[in-house]
């Protein structure tokens, strides 16, 4: 079956520290993944995508993810957080047909502590 | 340039009341997008339209959801005799041809 996992429905940093966000995909070809964020009362916004050209992926406001086909993992990385990133953070695949639907993970709320 | 637009903005209803949501995409993009976010499920595709093509209704939950699209552009979302399960925001998203989607601020429907 498809699906997306995201480990942690709550992630909480100090301001400075590392922020990791854990995606896992379960599928037999490696599918396209995403990163979007939702800002508080904000639409949600893409981060970065993975569509099987470089395995590190770079998207804007400094996150990044790796895809790893060995560990069905793309999680979600960044090396110093932001106040400003606090948000709800979601990873996506799409289904099947590449140009379909998107089949989206639980989400992860982050929260930054000064 | 004007993003994806969705009204109303909030829609409180009454349980058993018909609701109608709107979603205008970016003009151009030929595929649209409708997303359920809710506490506990959180985002559910629900419906798929690109071009003239059949479109995916695969994610509606019952008989109760239908959707149009009009000329390739407007799409409405009509709930029928709403329940209190249907209290979520609905998100709408286009796309040209499928790619990158770009989402509205959504719908909140509060059923009472």
């Amino acid at each position: 079956a498809q699906s997306v996992t995201q480990l942690g429905s709550h992630v909480s940093v100090s301001e400075g520290a590392l922020v990791l966000l854990r995606c896992n995909y379960s599928s037999s070809v490696p599918p396209y993944l995403f990163w979007y964020v939702q800002y508080p009362n904000q639409g949600l916004q893409l981060l970065l995508k993975y569509t099987s050209a470089a395995t590190l992926v770079k998207g804007i406001n400094g996150f990044e993810a790796e895809f790893k086909k060995s560990e069905t993992s793309f999680h979600l990385t960044k090396p110093s957080a932001h106040m400003s990133d606090a948000a709800e953070y979601f990873c996506a695949r799409h289904g099947d047909n590449q140009g379909g639907k998107l089949i989206f993970g639980q989400g992860t709320e982050l929260s930054v502590k000064p | 340039g004007a993003g994806v637009s969705q009204s109303p903005s909030n829609k409180v209803t009454e349980k058993g009341k018909d609701v109608e949501l709107r979603c205008d995409p970016i003009s151009g993009h030929t595929a649209l997008y409708w997303y359920r976010q809710s506490l506990g499920q959180g985002l559910e595709f629900l419906i798929y339209f690109q071009g003239n093509s059949a479109p995916d209704k695969s994610g509606l939950p019952s008989d109760r959801f239908s959707a149009e699209r009009t000329g390739g552009s407007v799409s409405t979302l009509t709930i029928q005799r709403t329940q209190q399960e249907d209290s979520a925001v609905y998100l709408c998203a286009s796309s040209p041809n499928g790619g990158r989607r770009y989402f509205g601020p959504g719908t909140r429907l509060t059923v009472l």
